[in-house]
């Protein structure tokens, strides 16, 4: 079955850096977009990044967009997200997700998420 | 950017209401909406997508509704394992996505 697991989350002070890894399983990782999306303790869902199948295609939310960089292996099956200049902001669980790749591009698997805490 | 406004952003219902929870974008986006489940302590998961179609292993009292700008997620029969927070979910295009902010749906 498909699964996605992430690593990496930890306590780090602000203006560190930290760097996420997601891995997957159960299916063609080759044909699929992956998307980070995050969500603050007690709070919403928020889109983060997203990287397409081939990697040539990446975008960000506004909200981390020049201090994250999301990359893929598809080699290793493997996805990561570059994390820089952390804030208070940025503390949440993250969470990798895989696109659908139909119209519309929904969301069909996520995984457990890794948390994130942002502190001095 | 499309705004996506979610209403109410909390519920509280009976076992067996009939349960209405909207997503209102801030301009036409097609059909390209999702709605998602996260239960309490939980991974968020997919319940209907293109506004309409019901996800694999989704009960059928769950149903959605709508296009261009308002759309509509129907639970035709509370039940205590709905117990969570719904998000609509759009495709901006152009590689982007917007979360609604939720709707927490509690048991009266």
């Amino acid at each position: 079955q498909v699964q996605l697991v992430e690593s990496g989350g930890g306590v780090v002070q602000p203006g560190k850096s930290l760097r996420l890894s997601c891995a997957a399983s159960g299916f063609n990782f080759n044909n699929y977009g992956i998307h980070w999306v995050r969500q603050a303790p007690g709070k919403g869902l928020e889109w983060v990044a997203v990287i397409w199948p081939d990697g040539s295609n990446k975008d960000y939310a506004d909200s981390v967009k020049g201090r994250f960089t999301i990359s893929r292996d598809n080699s290793k099956n493997t996805l990561t997200l570059q994390m820089n200049s952390l804030t208070a902001e940025d503390t949440a669980v993250y969470h990798c997700v895989r696109d659908s790749m139909l119209v519309g591009h929904h969301f069909d698997h996520w995984g457990q998420g890794t948390l994130v805490i942002v502190s001095s | 950017d499309i705004q996506m406004t979610q209403s109410p952003s909390s519920l509280s219902a009976s076992v067996g209401d009939r349960v209405t929870i909207t997503c209102r974008a801030s301009q036409g986006i097609s059909n390209y909406l999702a709605w998602y489940q996260q239960k309490p302590g939980k991974v968020p998961t997919l319940l209907i997508y293109a506004a309409s179609t019901l996800q694999s292993g989704v009960p059928s009292r769950f149903s959605g509704s709508g296009s261009g700008t308002d759309f509509t997620l129907t639970i035709s029969s509370l039940q205590p394992e709905d117990v969570a927070t719904y998000y609509c979910q759009k495709y901006n295009g152009a590689f982007t996505w917007t979360f609604g902010q939720g709707t927490k749906v509690e048991i009266k």
